[in-house]
């Protein structure tokens, strides 16, 4: 069973914080990690994607990635509440029996940025 | 780029009729489609991985019987639940990629209620 493992918050921080969230992967051969927000009711939106190890800046957002720990992580600076929704951690790995590749996703942390 | 539209975006039936929800790439050509259903609190879960022209891979637990998915073009995909139960009511999300170990875009979702 290939999973991804979130803490489901809620992680609370207040505005203008940094939110850090965390997420570990079983399956030690993936090699394509993304992280997705979804708020209530709606349907996930790409954030970041990571392929190597290190660190990869997108405006407010900083992926890392550590594949000797199996950990993916999610940095949001200057947090807006706004930014207040599920932060999903998806692992893309083979499923079933064919081995097709498709995005695993954890249960997702909940970020409230407090006003 | 890379939208992917899906309709409707809600939906009610009643118990033991079928419904189609359609997942359309707009402005790329979908190499693999999936669908996933989403129960209130809970993550993603994989249904099934489709290809143009190819038959639908499941995931374990899956009848493909009572959820026919058909991927007729590169553009398009549908998910037909049949003879759908309450049980059935759930939010239906289908995503489409370019191709393996690329991120994957995500439909508005389908919300079925089965009364």
């Amino acid at each position: 069973q290939k999973e991804v493992e979130q803490n489901s918050g809620p992680l609370s921080v207040p505005e203008g914080a940094i939110a850090s969230l965390n997420c570990t992967y079983s399956d030690r051969v993936s090699q394509s990690f993304f992280w997705y927000r979804q708020y209530s009711g709606k349907s996930p939106e790409l954030i970041m994607s990571i392929y190597s190890n290190g660190d990869k800046e997108d405006g407010r957002f900083t992926a890392q990635l550590n594949k000797a720990s199996q950990y993916v992580s999610l940095l949001i600076r200057d947090s807006q509440p706004s930014d207040s929704a599920t932060y999903l951690c998806a692992v893309n790995n083979r499923h079933g029996d064919t081995g097709r590749r498709a995005l695993t996703f954890g249960s997702g942390t909940r970020l409230q940025v407090q006003p | 780029g890379a939208v992917v539209s899906q309709h409707p975006s809600w939906v009610i039936c009643k118990s033991g009729t079928s419904v189609k929800i359609e997942c359309r790439s707009l402005d790329f050509q979908a190499t693999t489609m999936f669908w996933y259903r989403q129960f209130p609190k809970q993550s993603l879960m994989l249904m099934a991985t489709s290809n143009e022209g190819s038959k639908a891979t499941y995931e374990q637990g899956v009848e493909k019987d009572k959820f026919l998915i058909n991927h007729a073009s590169l553009t398009l995909s549908t998910l037909t639940v049949t003879s759908a139960h309450p049980e059935d009511s759930s939010f239906y999300i289908c995503s489409a990629s370019r191709q393996y170990d690329t991120e994957a875009f995500f439909g508005q979702g389908t919300r079925l209620t089965v009364v």
